[in-house]
């Protein structure tokens, strides 16, 4: 069974950093792409960022280009989102998601 | 960017009845390799989303036969045939074809 489990959310002031973590299980992790999706409270979906099986494909949102990165390492069948500059706008609850599966999510707080 | 348009937002139904939502997409979302990546989730509330229907039509494995997902092109629709308690939440479409990927805005489905 797939099993996704986000980390790494807190509060964080404006302008701060964060890395959020995905532990991954259940699946061949290192054969598929992965994909990070928020929610900001009361909010739609937003799609984040993309990475391919190989780390050789990836995408961001506009909304967050330049000031996230995305990785992972297939020898820890981990995901991870490294995000710089944050932002109130960036508040959000974010997900991990793979093969249409989506982990519990993980809350970030922007606030001074 | 490709924008997902849904309608209605808010759909009140009677349990029993049918339902049926709107996702258009400003674009064609067919793909170079034929396919159409058009998807339908659910979110029940305080849930991650779950995907309930991939590529217009197919189903997930364990997502009662009383979804259904058709369309083509840039318009398609999500229909539930006898509408459950378990049914209420918010469902979105996403496109999977372009770059960066869009969701609609959300359709709320909740009993009468």
């Amino acid at each position: 069974e797939v099993q996704l489990v986000e980390s790494g959310g807190g509060l964080v002031q404006p302008g701060g950093s964060l890395r959020l973590s995905c532990a991954a299980s259940g699946f061949t992790f290192s054969s598929y792409n992965m994909n990070w999706v928020r929610q900001a409270p009361g909010k739609g979906l937003e799609w984040v960022s993309h990475i391919s099986s190989g780390s050789d494909t990836i995408y961001y949102a506009d909304s967050v280009k330049g000031r996230f990165t995305i990785s992972r390492d297939n020898a820890k069948n981990s995901l991870y989102l490294q995000m710089n500059s944050l932002r109130d706008e960036d508040m959000a609850v974010y997900y991990c998601v793979v093969k249409g599966r989506w982990g519990q999510g993980t809350l970030v707080t922007v606030s001074s | 960017d490709v924008v997902m348009t849904q309608s209605p937002l808010s759909l009140p139904v009677t349990l029993g009845q049918p339902a049926s939502i709107s996702c258009r997409s400003s674009q064609s979302l067919v793909y170079s390799d034929g396919n159409t990546y058009l998807t339908w989730f659910q979110q029940r509330p305080g849930q991650s989303p779950r995907r309930l229907i991939y590529k217009v039509s197919n189903r997930d494995s364990g997502v009662p036969d009383r979804f259904s997902g058709s369309g083509s092109g840039t318009d398609f629709t999500l229909k539930i045939s006898r509408v459950e308690a378990e049914d209420v939440g918010v469902y979105y479409c996403m496109q999977g074809t372009h770059w960066p990927r869009t969701f609609g805005q959300g359709t709320k489905v909740e009993i009468k």
